[in-house]
């Protein structure tokens, strides 16, 4: 069973939409989520982490973790079909670096921002 | 800064054939990883650098495959012999990698590998 669990697989959204996405890390070792977005034919980059209970917003990307049930979702308000990607929540162990901090990604969900 | 940069971008290989990718991490990080993606297992960690000592070797991937940084702004991943199973995007990241904080992994825009 992978220790990072993403839904759904893939997401179809209007231009103008909200896109949410899920992730359950089964590891309770897991409290330091990411989340990542590849486009076609790129490596992933960052979008935004989140450390703490609660919502962190930037921008149009709102991203909300639980730490009780360790769920985390990201949700994109006004989509664009620039935002049409491969979207990754990645779970790290450790805050503190002087250990690795060894990023544990999902498998993903792949959004589909329609014009 | 320039970003990560993988060489090349697109390899061929025959099976059984010796392959090396390589990868330029951005300018003053300490951290290196290389990973594998496919469609069925997402990514995976295959090799891990700080400070160009290894700290993790992916351990199913031990057997065919080396990753080695022979400075601080070059690494390689060695695949010896190819299968077609490795038929893959193989990507890399750095980070800063300083002793306090937690920093987002850069990565380069990953070479695709076909092994017929």
């Amino acid at each position: 069973q992978q220790k990072v669990q993403q839904s759904p697989e893939s997401l179809s959204v209007p231009e103008g939409g909200m896109a949410s996405l899920n992730c359950t890390s089964s590891d309770r070792n897991f409290q330091y989520f990411w989340w990542y977005r590849q486009h076609s034919g790129e490596g992933p980059k960052a979008l935004m982490s989140i450390f703490s209970d609660g919502d962190k917003k930037e921008g149009r990307f709102t991203a909300h973790l639980n730490k009780a049930s360790l769920h985390v979702s990201l949700h994109i308000r006004d989509s664009q079909p620039s935002d049409s990607a491969l979207y990754f929540c990645a779970a790290s162990e450790q805050r503190i670096s002087g250990s690795f901090n060894k990023l544990t990604f999902g498998a993903g969900t792949r959004l589909a921002v329609c014009p | 800064d320039a970003g990560v940069t993988q060489t090349p971008r697109h390899e061929v290989a025959e099976k059984g054939q010796t392959i090396i990718l390589k990868c330029e991490p951005v300018s003053g990080h300490n951290d290196l990883f290389w990973y594998r993606q496919t469609k069925i297992q997402g990514l995976e960690l295959l090799s891990y650098f700080r400070s160009k000592s290894l700290m993790e070797d992916g351990g199913a991937f031990k057997d065919r495959f080396k990753a080695e940084m022979l400075n601080s702004s070059f690494s390689t991943l060695k695949i010896q012999p190819t299968e077609p199973k490795d038929s893959a995007v193989y990507l890399c990241a750095s980070r800063p990698g300083q002793e306090r904080g937690f920093y987002e992994q850069y990565f380069g825009p990953g070479t695709r590998l076909t092994v017929l």
